[in-house]
């Protein structure tokens, strides 16, 4: 079965870039969207973004200006990176695999199948 | 964005209780709605999507129901292991965006 296995430096200063990974094992990454979600201490989840296999990504818009996710289907990984970072991106970083549906009135829909364990990111100096 | 609002957002319950969590969207989504359970220092887990489909694994004492604004997850008869925080999810507008969560303790 699929497993997803995030992976990162764990303390960013504020004003760096927080770079993540997530390593996919057990499953193909094609014909999948993969996502990342953060969850800061004690609060609730926020999607930040996903990336097609294919490379086309959609972003939060609260958070576009300073995000990237980028895939490398041949080392089975897809990554985060979320440049100028705060205090208030201190949080639990879950990486998860989307997948999209189609409903009987032909809109498409998106749900997270597969998280990985997460990873503690804690900015600070 | 689309604002899903959880009620209640903390409850009380006894093992064998039927327990009901209620999300609220601040505008139609028709049926594209998941919830997840989610236990402490764990990641969530996804128990049911377009509504009312139950993911693979998911015991059948969870159920979901609703459309448009008003969603429901109903656990029939709540066990030990149903202790959890439980979010709502809506599933086609972007931003994808998640309720407040429901803590569920044990009274």
């Amino acid at each position: 079965q699929v497993q997803l296995q995030e992976s990162g430096p764990g303390l960013v200063k504020p004003s760096e870039t927080l770079s993540l990974t997530c390593t996919v094992s057990g499953g193909s990454m094609s014909s999948y969207y993969w996502s990342w979600i953060r969850q800061p201490p004690g609060k609730g989840l926020e999607w930040i973004g996903y990336i097609y296999y294919t490379g086309s990504t959609t972003y939060n818009p609260s958070l576009k200006s300073r995000v990237t996710i980028s895939v490398d289907t041949s080392q089975n990984q897809f990554s985060l990176r979320l440049s100028s970072v705060t205090a208030a991106d201190t949080a639990v970083y879950y990486c998860a695999r989307a997948r999209e549906d189609i409903s009987r009135m032909g809109y498409y829909y998106y749900y997270m199948d597969v998280w990985g364990k997460g990873t503690t990111v804690t900015v600070s100096s | 964005d689309i604002q899903l609002t959880q009620s209640p957002s903390f409850l009380s319950a006894s093992v064998g209780d039927r327990v009901t969590i209620t999300c609220r969207a601040s505008q139609g989504i028709t049926s594209f709605l998941a919830w997840y359970q989610q236990k402490p220092g764990k990641a969530p887990k996804l128990l049911i999507y377009a509504a009312s489909t139950l993911q693979s694994g998911v015991p059948s004492t969870f159920s979901g129901s609703g459309y448009g604004t008003e969603f429901t997850l109903t656990i029939s008869s709540l066990q030990p292991e149903d202790f959890a925080t439980y979010y709502c999810q809506q599933l086609n507008s972007f931003p994808l965006t998640f309720g407040g969560g429901t803590k569920v303790e044990i009274k």
